[in-house]
């Protein structure tokens, strides 16, 4: 069975940093990209960032790019999204998916909330 | 980047009865190179993670009710559920991965009426 589970949300102060992780299981990791995608309160689905299969290219959407560096590790099947700089605009629940392009199985989430 | 555009925002349904989501982008999702269109249809329920429901605008994951389907070509595109059930109250969105970012309609809610 395919799963995708996302840790390391929580509370922080804004221009704070945190770091999410992504464990993933029950297929073959280093087949697949992996993307990140977050969803604010109220909101809609936002696409954040996307990784190839050996982790050589990556693509961000541009309201987090220079602030947030998606990454993986073939070692530990894990995926990683470093967020750098955080607002308030950044507070949202943050999904990790296994992609095919198109999106084809999601973790749970994991809430990132951004408040002083 | 291309936006996607969903309508109608909201949408109430009775049970047994026809729904119709539309999609637009902003620009062609049809590739020439594979003959594919490079659209996505997502059912989000509260407190699940969103299901892929149809990939290559009209090509059913498996598992999905064949009451579902997804339509069109190019900029324009329907998904549509052809006897409404209970259990697809949820919010639908589109999402083209034609080129990232690959950008998600600001999502339907389908509701019973």
């Amino acid at each position: 069975e395919v799963q995708l589970v996302e840790s390391g949300g929580g509370l922080v102060q804004p221009g704070g940093s945190l770091r999410l992780s992504c464990a993933a299981s029950g297929f073959t990791f280093s087949e697949y990209w992996l993307t990140w995608v977050r969803q604010a309160p109220g909101k809609g689905l936002e696409w954040l960032a996307t990784i190839n299969q050996d982790g050589t290219f990556a693509k961000y959407v541009d309201s987090v790019r220079g602030r947030f560096t998606i990454s993986r590790d073939s070692a530990t099947n894990s995926g990683s999204l470093q967020m750098n700089s955080l607002r308030a605009e950044d507070t949202a629940v943050y999904y990790c998916a296994r992609s095919e392009w198109p999106e084809s199985s999601w973790g749970q989430g994991t809430l990132v909330t951004v408040s002083s | 980047d291309i936006v996607m555009t969903q309508s109608p925002d909201s949408l109430a349904v009775s049970l047994g009865e026809r729904a119709t989501i539309n999609c637009k982008s902003s620009q062609s999702l049809l590739s020439s190179s594979n003959n594919r269109n490079y659209l996505a249809w997502y059912q989000h329920r509260p407190g699940q993670p969103p299901k892929l429901l149809i990939r290559w605008a009209s090509a059913r994951e498996s598992g999905v009710p064949d009451r579902v389907s997804g339509s069109g070509s190019g900029t324009d595109f329907t998904l549509t559920i052809s006897s409404l059930q209970a259990e697809d109250v949820a919010v639908y969105y589109c999402q083209q991965y034609y080129s990232a970012p690959c950008t998600f309609g600001q999502g339907t809610k389908l509701e019973i009426k």
